[in-house]
């Protein structure tokens, strides 16, 4: 399966704390996407890093990634009850097609 | 307004029968895509179209035909449905690639 795969599988941190999951992959990339997912709704967009790129910010999400390892991370600072969701990484395969593959998804819980 | 709407948002139906969800966008995109996720969660690209021609076409059983009437709509039809087809089915657009735009997805329970 070409499927990426997310860690942990859950996560459950305080308001204010920082979370931080993790995304491995298995092919050459163009770039990796995150997405989040509330409950019930369609996928967010988040952020997209280039192959090229080492690390992205966008408000408080911090993302990196590590073609030699074939991983990226997505943090997230001084957490919101709000940001309470599943979060996807996504990679394109290297392809021309856009055919995004997506991890198994971090459920992340915080409590108020 | 929506930029990527699907219909219906809820579909139960027996097994045999035969069924469509439809999507429009309205970010005027050139690509759409259908995604089923699963029970788990597990998210797979099942179809994709740019401007109206498939490009995308993932081992899904022929029961499934999509169409795209033009580049603003992409329709999934499924005949003979199976227990095992029950999941929540997404549509999606981009404009090239990179960022996706998803639906609010089709929750369809077959009994």
């Amino acid at each position: 399966s070409q499927q990426g795969e997310e860690d942990p599988q859950a996560l459950s941190i305080q308001e204010g704390e920082n979370a931080t999951m993790n995304c491995s992959y298995k092919t050459s990339i163009n770039n990796l996407q995150w997405y989040r997912q509330n409950s019930g709704r369609g996928l967010v967009h988040l952020i997209l890093i280039r192959s090229n790129e080492r690390e992205k910010h966008s408000g408080r999400l911090r993302v990196t990634l590590d073609t030699s390892k074939k991983s990226s991370s997505l943090l997230i600072t001084a957490s919101r009850a709000a940001d309470t969701a599943s979060y996807f990484c996504a990679t394109d395969g290297g392809g021309a097609t856009n055919k995004l593959i997506f991890g198994t998804g971090t459920l992340l819980a915080v409590q108020p | 307004d929506t930029a990527v709407s699907q219909t219906p948002k809820y579909l139960v139906t027996q097994m045999g029968n035969d069924k469509s969800i439809k999507c429009e966008q309205n970010l005027g995109h050139d690509t759409m895509y259908w995604y089923k996720q699963d029970s788990k969660k597990f998210l797979k690209i099942m179809f994709s179209y740019n401007n109206k021609e498939l490009i995308i076409n993932e081992t899904v059983p022929n029961r499934f035909s999509p169409k795209s009437p033009d580049k603003a709509h992409l329709n999934l039809h499924i005949n003979s449905l199976e227990l095992g087809d029950s999941a929540v089915y997404f549509c999606a657009s981009s404009q090239g690639p990179g960022e996706l735009f998803f639906g609010e997805g089709s929750r369809l329970t077959v009994l």
